[in-house]
């Protein structure tokens, strides 16, 4: 299985509400993270996750929180966003860096509308 | 410090007709693999090659091939006999040793095939 699978694939929530993000992989990897993405533009990386512990966090505002409950999930929890946080929301996993190097596997992604 | 650069924001090239786009990255480790990924409009970021700073060879898979100049710090994609298909924004991206889990991508390339 080399997928990675996020839910939901859309969501629109208005300023005050709390929604989650839901990645999950089974592929056995120990790295996991959260790219935010605006159209025609990189991923900008949000959180890596390694063996289940926060690694890298790009100072990324409190109102996006992540958490890893176990090897094959990842969520990240939404509150109080603001417009500008609407893009598409992209969950990845990779196998953790060593001497060869593995690719990240990305799942479809899920597009976040803030109104 | 890691980067990657794509000087390319927009190609155009004839269905069958062959395209490279262009890559250079900036690094001092010397163990690194460099990465290309295709995201169609759909969102989904699609891995289609893979070069290891010590590979002898240059990387093929299918009709995508990488150039890969070591001393020139460039890693360009060539992607023979463009189907419509290929119409996507395409990205480079690199993950080094130092640095362990984080992949760094370029600004991208958008590639429209031409009927």
């Amino acid at each position: 299985d080399t997928e990675v699978t996020q839910t939901p694939k859309h969501l629109v929530m208005g300023m005050t509400n709390k929604k989650s993000l839901k990645c999950e992989q089974h592929m056995g990897h120990r790295a996991m993270y959260w790219y935010k993405q605006k159209a025609k533009k990189p991923p900008e990386l949000m959180f890596v996750y390694s063996y289940e512990k926060l690694s890298i966090n790009e100072s990324v505002p409190s109102r996006f929180s992540p958490e890893c409950p176990n090897s094959s999930l990842l969520n990240l929890h939404l509150h109080a966003l603001q417009p500008e946080d609407s893009a598409l929301y992209l969950c990845a996993s990779s196998q953790l860096s060593g001497r060869e190097y593995n690719e990240q596997f990305f799942g479809p992604g899920t597009r976040l509308t803030v109104l | 410090a890691q980067k990657i650069t794509q000087t390319q924001p927009g190609m155009f090239v004839q269905e069958k007709e062959a395209v490279t786009l262009d890559c250079t990255y900036d690094t001092s480790d010397p163990s690194y693999g460099l990465f290309w990924y295709k995201q169609p409009s759909s969102g989904e970021m699609i891995f289609l090659i893979y070069q290891g700073s010590y590979d002898q060879q240059n990387a093929t898979e299918g009709r995508y091939s990488l150039n890969f100049q070591k001393a020139r710090k460039s890693a360009n994609l060539v992607i023979s006999a463009s189907q419509l298909g290929d119409s996507a924004m395409y990205f480079c991206a690199m993950r080094v040793e130092d640095t362990g889990n984080q992949f760094y991508f370029g600004t991208g390339t958008s590639l429209t095939v031409i009927p």
